[in-house]
């Protein structure tokens, strides 16, 4: 079946640095997207949104970009703190659901 | 508000036994997600309710899980038998609608079935 996936499963940057984080999705129904973090121990929390009749979406400190060409969605982060480091997951509703790809844990070197 | 509320947030048992996880969504909220969570399979919809009526149930992996949702402020997840490859971090999450919407989770239950 459909499913979304991420390309990395590990990032590791550099504090300061930008961090883009990358995630492929099949459905192409799914007419709304979200990234959510997850700290350890912790339930994943929402960090930014778009639907599908946008290209970008800017946050504070974070963009989302959604290709809807390639199927490719990806989150940026600017200015990559230590407190960024979670593991980061991609949600696509294709209908009234909410489905997850596998995650990219990011680890941020001081 | 409080956010999802989930209880318990440990639960160990013994294979063979029964296990209610219970969620309170937040006020509001028009629907109400089930996820498992686990290093092999990621977090992966169990079963989701719009206004206390479940939508679907596909996710659910066995006749041995079962799911509730009596009124808008309260779900429950039962697994009976529980089996140790049960264990793993359930989560509930609300959002205001169906679609189009982001979710908000609870901080889990984590259960442990030996």
């Amino acid at each position: 079946g459909e499913s979304v996936g991420l390309h990395l499963p590990t990032l590791s940057v550099q504090e300061g640095d930008n961090s883009i984080i990358n995630c492929a999705y099949s459905n192409s129904a799914s007419d709304y997207f979200i990234w959510y973090k997850q700290e350890s121990g912790k339930g994943p929390q929402f960090i930014i949104d778009i639907r599908s009749n946008m290209d970008k979406r800017q946050g504070q400190r974070v963009t989302v970009l959604l290709n809807k060409t390639v199927k490719h969605l990806s989150l940026q982060i600017a200015a990559t703190q230590p407190g960024d480091s979670a593991v980061y997951f991609c949600a696509e509703s294709p209908a009234n659901d909410m489905r997850f790809g596998a995650g990219t844990r990011l680890t941020v070197k001081p | 508000d409080a956010g999802v509320i989930q209880s318990p947030r440990h639960e160990v048992t013994e294979m063979g036994q029964e296990v209610t996880l219970r969620c309170k969504p937040i006020s509001g909220h028009n629907s109400l997600f089930w996820y498992r969570q686990t290093m092999m399979r990621g977090l992966e919809l169990l079963i989701y309710f719009n206004n206390n009526v479940p939508i679907d149930d596909s996710g659910m992996p066995e006749d041995r899980f079962s799911a509730k949702m009596p009124n808008a402020s309260f779900s429950t997840l039962k697994i009976q038998p529980s089996e140790p490859r049960d264990s793993a971090v359930y989560f509930c999450a609300s959002s205001l609608r169906a679609s189009n919407t982001e979710a908000f989770f609870g901080q889990g239950t984590r259960l442990t079935v030996v």
